[in-house]
Order: C-alpha cells, then structure tokens, then sequence
C-alpha cells in the first residue's frame, strides 16, 4: 500500500531540473508532497486534492493524476536549498469522499544539488 | 498552516525506563493529531491517530500498550513510550492538520535508548 516513488536518488546542477514520481495501488483522495533535509523534520510543500489538479508555487510544482494514481513534483531551475530527501504522502480513504489525514508515505527520492 | 511543537526535541533514557514526549499545536484546534516514527534512512511510518477526548486508534503491528496516546485537550498530545528497548530508539514527529487537509508536522523528537 505504500506507495513507489521514482527515481530512489537525483544529483543535479544548480539551475537543472528535475521530476518526482509518487505512484499508488490504491485510489487517493489526495497526494501531499513533503521535503526532509538531514536531522530535520518534513516541511510541507504541497497538497493536490483528488479531482486532478495542478498546483504550483516559486519554481517548485506538482500534478495529480487521479486515473493513473500517480502525482508528480516538479523542481525547476534547481537551487543549492532544493536539496534534500522528498517524500510523497498518500491519503488513501476507502471510500474517495474525503480526507483522513492519515498518511502513507513513499520511500523518499534524495535530491543533492551540486554548485 | 498550523504550527506544531514538540517536546523535548531530543532524549537518552535508560531501557526499562518509560519517555513522554508532547506535541503541541500552537494555533489551531486539532481534534485529531497523528504519530509517526521514522528510523534512520527509512520514510515516515504512521503509528496511530490521537483523538481529543476519546481513545487512540493505532496501525497494525504497533503495541497500543507499548505507546500510550493522550489527548486530553484540543492542542496538546501525548505519547509515552513504556519500557523503552533499543530498538525503540527513532524519531518521533507529530502532525496536525488544518482546515485546507494539509498536515504539519512537529520538529520531531529524537528517542536514544542506552
């Protein structure tokens, strides 16, 4: 039920770019997006409720594609600050009507960006 | 979002011994919190659901006994980790979330058992 981030690990160059993907088995009613950096609790980035959004803030932006269960993180134009371990949070209600709050999380995707 | 504390951020206590560790939100009313534990290198595991007022609900393979959840009020929560073992040594994060489904997490406290 957890759900399958790709790829495991980035490395990239300041100003590159680079695509996150959160996959699930299960029917999500929304898909959160968190970075972790060393020692430090997750920081929320984004929410993406079911009903297909897109969503997107600084040069930092995500999808959600509720057929296919999969949500992607876009990170453009890449900065020292974007690295870190990324994790996708799934909510998975049984019955797609709403939230439950409780997450289920992938297994993070390390992105290191080098000067 | 809500902003969310914990505390202590970090603690060494000896096996055998219990570990309160509280979690609160500072400027929202959550009448439910979640816990989660994430060992080194691993993704955030959760481990059960607070709820203001009633019993905790808990993920399978996690020992209601074990850690011991109360909220006894709408911004503070408590997980007491009784008989400490090694292998309990982790990181402890609480979340909240807010009227928008986003959920905010605690800094986390970091759990030592010598």
């Amino acid at each position: 039920q957890q759900p399958v981030q790709s790829p495991q690990a980035v490395i990239l160059r300041e100003g590159e770019d680079a695509v996150i993907n959160c996959s699930s088995s299960k029917a999500l009613y929304s898909v959160h997006w968190y970075r972790q950096k060393h020692g430090e609790a997750p920081v929320f980035l984004m929410i993406l409720l079911k009903g297909g959004e897109q969503k997107g803030h600084d040069k930092i932006s995500a999808s959600f594609n509720e057929k296919k269960q999969q949500s992607s993180l876009y990170l453009t134009a890449s900065q020292l600050s974007y690295s870190g371990t990324y994790f996708c949070g799934t909510d998975n209600d049984e019955t797609g009507s709403s939230n439950t709050g409780k997450l289920i999380f992938g297994q993070g995707t390390t992105l290191q960006v080098k000067p | 979002g809500a902003v969310v504390s914990q505390h202590p951020s970090w603690v060494i206590c000896k096996s055998g011994t219990s570990v309160k560790i509280e979690c609160r939100s500072l400027d929202f009313q959550a009448t439910t919190m979640f816990w989660y534990r994430q060992f080194p290198k691993q993704s955030l595991m959760l481990m059960a659901t607070s709820n203001e007022g009633s019993k905790a609900t808990y993920e399978q393979g996690v020992e209601k006994d074990k850690f011991l959840i109360n909220h006894a009020s709408l911004t503070l929560s408590t997980l007491t980790v009784t008989s400490a073992h090694p292998e309990d040594s982790s990181f402890y994060i609480c979340s909240v979330g807010d009227i928008s489904y986003e959920q905010y997490f605690g800094p986390g406290t970091r759990l030592t058992v010598t």
